[in-house]
């Protein structure tokens, strides 16, 4: 699986949008672009996905570069509770099971 | 809806016992995963199944066995335990389609000593 680089930690006052950015310049035709997030003692969990066009859906919106070598994960307005690591994974699925590769992910910290 | 339920949530053993960690799903999905998680670190893949009687390793099985002798049940066995299986386990489980998401327990935090 193409690997994908964030950063290690970010900040965004409560409230506010934050934009989570995550490069993956070996992105094959195939591979979808995935979001995870994964709060403090707890499992991970979905947030998105997508393969070109931009997507929405209740917790995020996944904006893909026109050339997919890098994505934004926006959240709109901030809340304590989205205060967790973020994991960007490409996923191809034709191949697998369905694995996930995880990276570092980025530490989101929420101000109030 | 209970999801994917693991037990124990917390156990400490000593060197070279032996325990498995369980792992049901209430969402008949056909794929079932058991991943680690150290300090500071993304999760990695230990083993992974497909369906009932069919497992196969991850990224990082050594020291582990699993079993998966029916669609709900998922367990990971730890044989002689050493120091460097200290981690956070969680298992996931998500329906055949690559792109449908998988879903995770809560974990087991294990520690040797």
């Amino acid at each position: 699986d193409a690997k994908t680089t964030q950063p290690n930690s970010m900040e965004s006052n409560e409230e506010e949008p934050v934009h989570l950015p995550c490069n993956h310049s070996t992105i094959s035709g195939t591979d979808y672009i995935h979001w995870y997030r994964q709060l403090p003692s707890q499992g991970p969990e979905y947030v998105i996905h997508g393969l070109t066009s931009n997507v929405n859906n209740r917790m995020a919106s996944l904006a893909i570069a026109e050339d997919r070598k890098s994505s934004t994960l926006i959240l709109h307005r901030a809340t304590l509770r989205d205060a967790a690591v973020y994991y960007c994974i490409l996923r191809d699925p034709q191949t697998g099971a369905n694995n996930l590769f995880f990276g570092t992910g980025t530490r989101l910290t929420v101000i109030p | 809806n209970a999801g994917v339920t693991q037990t124990p949530k917390f156990r400490i053993l000593k060197i070279g016992q032996s325990m498995t960690l369980q792992c049901t799903q209430d969402m008949n999905h056909n794929y079932m995963y058991w991943y680690r998680q150290d300090p500071g670190m993304g999760l990695k893949l230990i083993y992974y199944s497909v369906g009932a009687g069919i497992t196969d390793k991850g990224e990082v099985p050594n020291g582990y066995n699993v079993s998966r002798s029916t669609t709900e049940d998922f367990p990971l066995r730890l044989e002689l335990a050493a120091p460097s299986q200290t981690s956070v386990y969680f298992c996931a489980s998500s329906r055949v389609d690559g792109n449908q998401p998988q879903h995770f327990g809560d974990g087991t935090r294990l520690s040797i000593l």
